[in-house]
């Protein structure tokens, strides 16, 4: 089955920790994103990658920082930077077609917890 | 900053009305926009698009309307189901710095109950 994997779907960690969360997809999409949302809000772009090797910063960056280092897999790391680190994370991923689509497919989405 | 929770808008109808979910989309510029749907705890799905030069699209048992006039989009559900119980989300799309690839931007989401 083609799709985006997250894991974990939980994750709890101390304050002061750096924390990885991974994403992975089998679709051959080319660009891949990671979101940020709240409690009873939308999502908020953190950071995303067109193509790899290469990324840009979102709305939110300040406190993460990613690597693409293969078209598959786009980790995301929750540094002890990040002032209120816990929410749920979702990545996303897309592709580029003749049509100029842009829908964007979602993996289940990480929860993290710091404490 | 910290941010600060905001109350979701709130739509409840009974099993089989229809439901019209309501969007203000805020660039002028953006060529594209989806409706997805979040059930708790799981990622959003596709639910229907539309390009900015169409006013209309349906799909099954949905339909997207546009007014690039006022800027408003609107998601509208036929029957609507129990399962259909969700928080929707509209999202726009738009060009920066020329580049193929469009950046998502999220509206706020609208929880949508459905009783049986």
């Amino acid at each position: 089955d083609g799709g985006i994997t997250q894991s974990p779907k939980y994750l709890f960690r101390k304050e002061g920790q750096n924390v990885t969360l991974s994403c992975e997809q089998n679709l051959n999409h080319d660009a891949m994103y990671w979101y940020r949302q709240d409690p009873g809000q939308g999502l908020r772009l953190i950071y995303y990658s067109q193509i790899v090797n290469d990324f840009q910063k979102g709305d939110i960056a300040e406190g993460y920082s990613v690597s693409r280092e293969k078209k598959e897999s786009f980790p995301l790391t929750v540094t002890s930077a990040q002032k209120n680190p816990t929410a749920f994370y979702l990545c996303a991923s897309s592709t580029r077609t003749s049509g100029r689509t842009y829908e964007q497919y979602f993996g289940p989405g990480t929860r993290l917890t710091v404490t | 900053g910290e941010s600060v929770g905001l109350h979701l808008p709130t739509l409840s109808v009974q099993e089989g009305d229809n439901s019209i979910i309501n969007c203000a989309y805020s660039n002028s510029a953006s060529d594209y926009f989806i409706w997805y749907k979040q059930e708790s705890g799981k990622g959003p799905q596709f639910i229907i698009d539309i390009r900015s030069n169409m006013d209309k699209r349906q799909g099954q048992r949905v339909t997207v309307l546009l007014n690039k006039t006022v800027k408003h989009l609107s998601l509208q559900i036929a029957a609507t189901q129990p399962g259909d119980s969700a928080v929707y989300f509209c999202a726009e799309n738009w060009h920066a710095g020329g580049t193929s690839y469009g950046k998502l931007t999220f509206g706020q989401g609208t929880i949508l109950t459905v009783h049986p």
